[in-house]
């Protein structure tokens, strides 16, 4: 009974390539966010969104969007994929408008670009 | 400069030593997260604080506002303990800090 699930746990591509990242949370969490976790092990934000807000951090490509179908959902499509994308990616979910309510992280997708 | 600093970036110690982990942070926050993540890469939320002190178990977490610092503190350590622990502020946005892995060795 997962609280917050993200598919696929592996994931490998060819530059160039699109591709998807599903996050389902059966929390009824309001907010839901994707992070990167490079190599070094850098946890960073990329977006953070409720049903009335998508933030976007600045620094992540718009190779990069997410999609949210409705409230319990935000998948992660990357366009035209590179090298440099190649890392662990975690979505999150948290109770409120604001993220100062717990976290509740996915188990990760590792996304390996040859 | 990184907005939140954690200390030390690497720890061992041997099974029943008290842990300490610290935090620094530079921005103005709402809350502040400590993180757990074991080597399968699994993320888990320790603690969410504002203010004071929490307990659970054997971690214990301070926070000091006005210093702009907390602590994570490990009582009895055990092996099952080792693990990446991360700092987090949220304030307008999330900032992590870079971590810090812990090696309890029996």
């Amino acid at each position: 009974d997962t609280a917050v699930s993200q598919t696929p746990k592996y994931l490998v591509t060819q530059m160039g390539n699109d591709k998807s990242i599903k996050c389902e949370q059966n929390l009824g969490h309001d907010t839901m966010y994707w992070y990167k976790q490079d190599s070094k092990k850098f946890l960073k934000i990329m977006f953070s969104y409720n049903n009335k807000e998508l933030i976007i951090n600045e620094t992540v490509p718009n190779r990069f969007s997410p999609k949210s179908p409705d409230k319990a959902h935000l998948n992660l499509h990357i366009n035209s994929l590179e090298l440099g994308d190649s890392a662990v990616y975690f979505c999150a979910s948290t109770g409120g408008e604001r993220p100062n309510s717990p976290l509740h992280f996915g188990n990760g997708t590792r996304l390996t670009v040859t | 400069k990184n907005e939140v600093e954690q200390s030390p970036q690497n720890l061992t110690a041997q099974e029943g030593e008290f842990i300490t982990i610290n935090c620094s942070y530079s921005v103005g926050i709402s809350a502040l997260h400590w993180l757990q993540q074991h080597p399968g890469g699994g993320i888990v939320s320790l603690f969410m604080l504002s203010s004071g002190k929490k307990k659970h178990g054997r971690l214990i977490a301070t926070i000091n506002i006005q210093e702009k610092h907390s602590s994570l503190h490990i009582t009895a350590s055990h092996p099952r303990d080792s693990a990446v622990y991360i700092c987090a502020v949220t304030g307008n946005q999330f900032y992590f800090g870079t971590g810090t892995s812990l090696t309890v060795i029996p």
